[in-house]
């Protein structure tokens, strides 16, 4: 059971629109930043958002991150074939000791 | 090129030890501070452990909490991750990764991974 809690899938047609949601606490969401990153079958994460809803360099204007309170949403707009992957929310928790934590997983695709 | 790249994998019995490596290049490696993240097969992320530029700072998952050491080396820009009393559970692909902007956000910069398995 993971911390934060993320749908397990999300589908929608090419060009369409989708939002991936990821809920948590207090403890990481509600203070910390969130992260969002894409994988692909077969291969290491890649990072889409960084603190919240900023994204690295080279990733496109298609993917954007908000939060609110203790959720965060990933938004992906004109979708392609090619970002049928799974995705991860992740961030800090201040509880305790303090630990990394990521949501389960939503396997996106685009039909 | 910046790359990370994981070493030390293999198949091991329940209850032994195993040492991960991760060699940094491309970067100033002692400026960063580094994560051990896993992936067992068919399921999701899960962060292990991270520890601070200068190795001062580590905290660790629940689940390896005293069994698992992160340490580093930053006059050989490697990682490394000492895994002891290794369970079942432990199987996964055990990936390297680059902090963000801080030490608590798991950055852009991944290795591809090694695989554990711990089976007897």
């Amino acid at each position: 059971q993971s911390v934060l809690t993320q749908p397990p899938s999300v589908s929608a047609a090419p060009g369409q629109k989708v939002t991936i949601s990821c809920s948590g606490s207090s403890s990481n969401i509600g203070n910390n930043y969130v992260s969002w990153y894409q994988q692909l079958p077969g291969t290491a994460p890649k990072l889409l958002i960084y603190d919240n809803n900023k994204r690295p360099s080279g990733i496109p204007d298609r993917f954007s991150g908000s939060k609110s309170g203790t959720s965060a949403t990933l938004g992906i707009t004109g979708l392609q074939t090619g970002d049928e992957a799974d995705y991860y929310c992740g961030t800090w928790d201040s509880s305790l000791s303090g630990e990394g934590v990521f949501g389960g997983g939503t396997k996106l695709t685009v039909v | 090129q910046v790359q990370l790249v994981e070493s030390g994998g293999g198949v091991v019995q329940p209850g032994r030890s195993l040492r991960l490596s991760c060699a940094a290049s491309g970067f100033t490696f002692s400026t960063y501070a580094m994560h051990w993240v896993r992936q067992a097969p068919g399921k999701g992320l899960q962060w292990v452990a991270v520890l601070s530029s200068d190795g001062s700072n580590k905290y660790y998952a629940d689940s390896v909490k005293g069994r698992f050491t992160i340490s580093r080396d930053n006059s050989k820009n490697t990682l490394y991750l000492q895994m002891n009393s290794l369970r079942a559970e432990d199987t996964a692909v055990y990936h390297c990764a680059r902090a963000s902007s801080s030490i608590f956000g798991v950055g852009k910069l991944w290795g591809q991974g090694t695989l554990v398995t711990v089976s007897s």
